[in-house]
């Protein structure tokens, strides 16, 4: 099972400031199946990024993806109100398939 | 504008079966991916398994001997049935679309999630 691991896992932040979220995985996987989600209380997830960097349909500029092999960012440039929520990693392959980071929660400082 | 919907009984008594169904509307449940996804309350994402709309099914080990996924292309939904439950069952089930490759086997739309509480 690839295991990922995100950090960290709180982050306080005020709006207009620049989020940086990880996800690091236990084994290297393919950059075109790493993907992120945010989940706002009551709300089922929202897919915001998949392929590692490619920004789902109607995803706002502000969020982009980065990184390859093991290492992986979410970085938000500037955070909008309506940003604070939690962030999942999420990973494709092996057994089982899919996969989940534990989260990270980003909330007003 | 696809949407999803999870339906099923809120309560389940231990020991018993947990049969949830998810209704696809304005899409085809063909040429993708439909899984099923767990979160128990204030907790991380858990995947449960898939079904693809031929049929073809693979589950989480951890639960591979307690479920059973299956999809009725006629009335685009599927099932998901989980048999021996205990109160670690406890959690929101929610049913989501993967369009494999062309978007990196990532889950585009979700159903908005049933919470499903195990206890007599």
């Amino acid at each position: 099972e690839v295991v990922l691991t995100q950090s960290p896992g709180t982050l306080s932040l005020s709006p207009g400031e620049r989020a940086t979220l990880s996800c690091r995985t236990s084994q290297s996987i393919s950059s075109n199946y790493l993907a992120w989600y945010q989940q706002k209380p009551g709300q089922a997830p929202r897919l915001l990024i998949y392929g590692a960097s490619r920004r789902a349909t109607d995803i706002p500029d502000r969020f982009s993806g980065s990184g390859s092999g093991t290492d992986f960012t979410l970085t938000i440039s500037r955070l909008e109100p309506e940003d604070f929520a939690v962030y999942y990693c999420q990973q494709y392959g092996g057994s089982p398939p899919w996969t989940f980071g534990q989260g990270t929660k980003v909330e007003i400082k | 504008q696809v949407q999803l919907q999870e339906s099923g009984p809120g309560l389940v008594k231990p020991s018993e079966t947990l049969s949830l169904t998810c209704t696809v509307s304005g899409g085809s449940i063909s040429g993708y991916y439909w899984s099923w996804i767990r979160q128990p309350p204030g907790k991380g994402l858990e995947w449960i398994g898939y079904i693809y709309y031929s049929g073809s099914t693979d589950y989480s080990p951890s639960l591979k001997s307690r479920v059973t996924i299956s999809v009725d292309t006629s009335k685009n939904q599927f099932s998901l049935k989980l048999t021996s439950v205990t109160a670690a069952d406890t959690a929101t089930y929610y049913c989501a679309r993967n369009p494999g490759y062309s978007h990196g086997y990532a889950h585009d739309y979700w159903g908005q999630g049933i919470l499903v509480t195990v206890s007599s």
